[in-house]
């Protein structure tokens, strides 16, 4: 089955913890990225990537960090979690012609910094 | 800055009724939109797209409708079912080399039996 994959699903941890959420898709996609939502103000992205090794920042970078050593992967880094990244993202995919980006979402990862 | 909005972020319909979910956008670069539905508990999942060389494009059962006029993007869903409920984002990319995709806030469609 076509899909974008993240793990993990939920998550509870505490400032400055460091952690990773994954995202892996086997649509062989070459544009990946990730959003954060968060109530009142919808999906927000916070970095892309166009292919391979290829990544930018998004509306909200601060704070995160991102990888593309692959095709197919594309984690979100969180070096030291703050409160204010409490938030529900998620990762997703798509390829990209003529302008059109029709993206596959994954299922989310709603994470918690105490 | 220009941005993508909604005109109702709440809207109930009866079982078989008609729905229409609007928004507006500002950036008159955009040449092209999506619909997303988002169900509790999921990711946003694509419905409906279209390019702004159209004015009207169909699905099954949704029709997605464009004025550049007046910027304004609607979402029609016939004959409105219960698995309809869910909040419904729409979407602009501006034309960027990047692709990026803009996203309303979203309307929350509750389908009442």
């Amino acid at each position: 089955e076509a899909q974008v994959t993240q793990n993990p699903r939920y998550l509870i941890t505490v400032t400055g913890k460091k952690l990773t959420v994954t995202c892996s898709q086997n649509m062989n996609h070459e544009y990946m990225s990730w959003y954060r939502q968060d109530p009142g103000l919808g999906l927000r992205q916070i970095y892309y990537s166009m292919n391979v090794e290829v990544t930018d920042k998004g509306d909200v970078p601060e704070g995160y960090k991102v990888s593309r050593k692959e095709k197919r992967n594309f984690p979100l880094i969180l070096e030291s979690p703050s409160p204010n990244q409490t938030s529900l993202y998620f990762c997703a995919s798509s390829l990209v012609y003529s302008g059109a980006n029709v993206l596959t979402f994954g299922a989310g990862s709603r994470l918690t910094v105490l | 800055g220009e941005s993508v909005g909604l005109h109702l972020p709440t809207l109930s319909v009866q079982e078989g009724d008609n729905s229409i979910i609007n928004c507006a956008y500002s950036n008159s670069a955009s040449d092209y939109f999506i619909w997303y539905k988002q169900e509790s508990g999921k990711g946003p999942q694509f419905i409906i797209d279209i390019r702004s060389n159209m004015d009207k494009r169909q699905g099954q059962r949704v029709t997605v409708l464009l004025n550049k006029t007046v910027k304004h993007l609607s979402l029609q869903i016939a004959a409105t079912q219960p698995g309809d409920s869910a909040v419904y984002f729409c979407a602009e990319n501006s034309g960027g080399s990047n692709y990026k995709l803009t996203f309303g806030k979203g309307t929350l469609l509750t389908v009442n039996p």
